[in-house]
């Protein structure tokens, strides 16, 4: 079965300090993983993919296949960061059929 | 306005009424999809439709739900009989083609509330 995890429902940082928004996937195949961020108000929108390996307003996120994780991660907060994050897979490798954690809703305060 | 476009915004239903929800993809998009998210959750997959042929409707929960894309552009989303479990956001995506590099880009969502 496929299924994401993402085990912290809210997540409270201080400007400035580190992030890291955890998931963990299952699949038996290569999935692609992706983040998603919905920010208040506006759509859900492509964060960044495993694939394409890009660091996207300063965040990070690494696949590891022998934990099945594939973490967000930012150095430093900043306040326009608070929104909430879903991590998701594609079974097939590309878009179809997005399978989406329960997401992560980050505070990012001053 | 160039991104995926769904209406209405809002809907409230009684329980027992017929619903449909439009969403009008981005411009020459062949992939559409429809999810479904529920308080909370995340969004969980309704069913993919590539041009006008549906290719995957796994995840639509009963018979009750209908989806179609018969000139492969703008979908209709039907909801026969609302029960007060289908209370939720229906999201549209789009994407241009399948594969690796392919971003799905989101609408806005229908906000479903079945009384």
């Amino acid at each position: 079965a496929q299924r994401v995890t993402q085990p912290e429902k809210l997540l409270s940082v201080f400007k400035g300090a580190p992030v890291e928004l955890k998931c963990n996937y299952s699949y038996s195949g290569s999935p692609e993983l992706f983040w998603y961020v919905q920010y208040s108000r506006q759509r859900l929108q492509l964060l960044l993919r495993h694939i394409s390996r890009e660091s996207i307003k300063g965040f990070t996120a690494d696949l590891n296949k022998g934990e099945t994780s594939f973490h967000l991660k930012k150095p430093f907060a900043q306040e326009e960061d608070s929104a909430m994050y879903y991590c998701a897979l594609s079974p097939q490798g590309g878009s179809e059929k997005l399978v989406f954690g329960k997401g992560t809703k980050l505070t990012v305060n001053p | 306005g160039a991104g995926v476009s769904q209406s209405p915004r809002y809907k409230v239903a009684k329980r027992g009424q017929d619903v449909a929800l439009r969403c009008d993809p981005i411009s020459g998009h062949v992939s559409l999809f429809w999810y479904q998210q529920a308080l909370g959750q995340g969004p969980e997959f309704l069913t993919y439709f590539q041009n006008e042929a549906q290719l995957d409707k796994s995840g639509l929960p009963s018979d009750r739900f209908f989806a179609e894309r018969p000139e492969g552009s703008v979908s209709t989303l039907k909801i026969q009989r609302t029960q007060q479990e289908d209370s939720a956001v229906y999201l549209c995506a789009s994407s241009s083609v399948g594969g690796a590099n392919t971003e799905a880009f989101f609408g806005q969502g229908t906000r479903l509330t079945v009384v």
